[in-house]
């Protein structure tokens, strides 16, 4: 399997600020996702990222709130845009190296105050 | 829509056997998988099974799968107390959902000395 790495683990930020979170991926892949789970909430899927275009984004996500990148097959950022502390949850990045098996990052915990 | 079911909670004696429970509606799920979420960790991919499959053994874990109920079991033998964690059942639908994950709401296993 691949090593999957995020940044910032965790953050503290302010109502009405950004803040953008980094995922990488030690290996090429293909597919590469971001989740978010609200407190003890499941996992709902915010968009899928890909590769040189615009990411698609799932019912009731949209790219101004969250405007993701990926430039290239290892690595992508998400941004939560002018957050409210309604957005405080932990944010997953997810990435698939076969069609049967998916993986995880270790998450980013965010507060806003 | 799709959807995932899992009972929220199981309380087992350390030693004996845990069944985690999960029930999906989606019947053109490709694969579908178990996580293993500890407190403050990302999510850890235990095992999954191929949508033609009835079980899969992986040394304590065993996975039953009944197509026709939609219906997905997790069985962990032996159960320890770093077993305690939550565990969530997660499908992968197929083309036509663009292969995303669907989660149930996660069952919280206590594993009692």
């Amino acid at each position: 399997s691949a090593v999957i790495s995020q940044k910032p683990s965790r953050d503290i930020c302010q109502r009405g600020t950004s803040l953008t979170i980094q995922c990488q991926v030690d290996s090429q892949v293909t597919m590469m996702f971001w989740y978010r789970q609200q407190p003890g909430q499941s996992l709902t899927l915010i968009a899928t990222a890909n590769q040189g275009s615009e990411a698609t984004y799932e019912s009731g996500f949209v790219i101004d709130k969250f405007p993701i990148s990926r430039p290239n097959l290892t690595f992508s950022t998400l941004t939560v845009s002018n957050m409210s502390p309604e957005d405080s949850s932990i944010y997953l990045c997810s990435f698939g190296l076969a069609e049967n098996e998916q993986f995880f990052g270790p998450g980013t915990r965010l507060t806003v105050l | 829509g799709e959807d995932v079911e899992q009972s929220l909670f199981l309380s087992v004696r350390e030693g004996d056997s845990s069944v985690i429970n999960c029930t999906y509606t989606d019947s053109s799920s490709t694969y579908l998988y178990w996580y293993k979420q500890e407190p403050g960790a990302g999510l850890q991919l235990l095992t999954y099974i191929f949508s033609n499959m009835d079980m899969k053994q992986d040394q304590r874990l065993t996975v039953l799968l009944n197509k026709k109920d939609k219906h997905l079991s997790l069985r962990i033998a032996d159960t320890q107390t770093g077993d305690s964690a939550i565990y969530f059942c997660a499908e992968k639908g197929g083309v036509d959902s663009s292969y995303k994950l669907i989660f149930g709401s996660g069952t919280r296993l206590l594993v009692r000395p």
